[in-house]
């Protein structure tokens, strides 16, 4: 089993559509967790950080359910721009820093 | 404030060939590492370093080698070019050991092993 699992897409959106994604991680000791945006060809950017008791930042709302280890990202008003791939990413505690990345979730809103 | 600085953006090797592909940052951070990202596979880690003079591998190391040297550059090396090396390569860097914050990317490399 992946540490951490997305499921790939595309989710193929209207313009002003509400979306989500979901993602699973395996390890239930895992501490932080944050939403990354990736366009075609560029790098990761981070998105957000995925607080316990949820968060929003504009149109995004992340959230997090420890109990079944799962983390969301819906986006609300989705604009053209939202287009890209989004990757959920796990911090597994430990002293080596490393982040676990899911493989992505391509977002296509159309006009 | 240039955040993580990879060089070059593009570069076209030989097979057999070796080279080093360079990253800096200026935040200060403590953390770096390498990812490679190929189509269908994700960002798969390379090596990695929690400071200077510290470095262990990743999921998949062979054919590279890292040192670092100050706390501001990671230089990737590539030791005889393999066309399966083609893919794009990423530096990041977090501010702390144990990278609660996430990490900032540098622009990437995009190698060609031909």
């Amino acid at each position: 089993r992946k540490e951490v699992e997305q499921d790939p897409g595309p989710f193929n959106v209207p313009e002003g559509a509400t979306v989500a994604f979901n993602c699973t991680y395996s390890n239930s000791a895992s501490q932080s967790f944050f939403w990354y945006r990736q366009d075609c060809r560029k790098e990761p950017k981070l998105l957000m950080s995925v607080y316990s008791s949820g968060n929003e930042d504009g149109r995004f709302t992340a959230q997090l359910n420890r109990a079944s280890q799962y983390i969301s990202l819906l986006i609300r008003d989705s604009k053209l721009s939202d287009s890209a791939t989004y990757l959920c990413v796990v911090n597994i505690p430990s002293n080596t820093g490393k982040l676990i990345f899911g493989q992505g979730t391509t977002l296509q809103v159309k006009p | 404030n240039a955040g993580v600085t990879q060089t070059p953006k593009f570069q076209v090797l030989k097979t057999g060939q070796s080279m080093t592909l360079q990253c800096a940052q200026d935040m200060n951070h403590e953390y770096m590492s390498w990812y490679r990202q190929d189509p269908g596979m994700g960002l798969r880690l390379i090596h990695y370093s929690v400071g200077a003079g510290i470095t262990d591998q990743g999921e998949v190391p062979n054919g590279y080698n890292v040192s670092r040297s100050t706390t501001e550059d990671f230089p990737l090396r590539l030791l005889s070019a393999a066309p399966s090396q083609t893919s794009v390569y990423f530096c990041a860097s977090s501010r702390d050991r144990a990278s609660v914050d996430g990490y900032t990317f540098g622009s990437g490399t995009r190698l060609t092993v031909v």
